[in-house]
């Protein structure tokens, strides 16, 4: 099983800040087959990035996904007050498909 | 409109039994793989189960793994996922999800999810 760590636990950022989310695999992820999701209280994920790199339909071009190895980065250029939220990371290269814990970013 | 509506969520005893259904509409159903991802409260996401589009293929997680069951009635366009033997650290909300369409399988539509609760 592929095991998804994320760092940082809680980001404190302001709006107009960049924010830089981390998620390291255990191992190779085939195919970069790593989604990305933000989750707002009381409601279902929203599907950001896939395939590491694309982002998904509608999705603003403040959002970006990179990959280097197993390290992966979701990063939001520019913060705006609908980006302060929980974003969790999921590899769906080789089942079990996991999530990573998430990473918490809130407003400072 | 692409909308998922899941039902079927509830109290039970543990080692008890339930049943939830995902209600699919405004999309091709028989055509996309679909997945299971609870979340207990205040914590993360966890993957459960993904069944493939004809519903003759199932993966699950292992602390699942011989006590749920995924089905997909493509007639009825209703995606169903059986729960025994239930535990309380089963105790979570349900999404169902849709697998994007084509080879990746990143969730791009989701339901509001169903509270199932397993306790005494």
């Amino acid at each position: 099983e592929i095991v998804l760590t994320q760092s940082p636990g809680t980001l404190s950022l302001s709006p107009g800040e960049r924010a830089t989310l981390s998620c390291r695999a255990s191992q190779s992820v085939s195919s970069n087959y790593l989604a990305w999701y933000q989750q707002n209280p009381g409601q279902a994920p929203r599907l950001l990035i896939y395939g590491a790199f694309n982002r998904a339909t509608g999705i603003p071009d403040r959002f970006s996904g990179s990959a280097s190895g197993t390290d992966f980065t979701l990063t939001i250029s520019r913060l705006e007050p609908e980006d302060f939220a929980v974003y969790y990371c999921q590899q769906y290269g080789s089942s079990p498909f996991t999530f990573g814990p998430g990473t918490k970013v809130d407003i400072k | 409109e692409v909308q998922l509506v899941e039902s079927g969520g509830g109290l039970v005893q543990p080692g008890g039994s339930l049943r939830l259904s995902c209600a699919a509409s405004g999309f091709s159903f028989s055509g996309e793989a679909m997945q299971w991802v609870r979340q207990a409260p205040g914590k993360g996401l966890v993957w459960v189960s993904r069944i493939d589009p004809e519903g003759s293929t199932t993966t699950y997680a292992d602390s699942v793994k011989g006590r749920f069951t995924s089905s997909k009635d493509n007639a009825r366009n209703t995606l169903y996922l059986q729960l025994n033997s239930l535990r309380a650290e089963d105790t979570a909300v349900y999404f169902c999800a849709r697998d994007f369409p084509g080879p990746h399988d990143a969730l791009d539509i989701w339901g509001q999810g169903t509270m199932v609760t397993v306790s005494s």
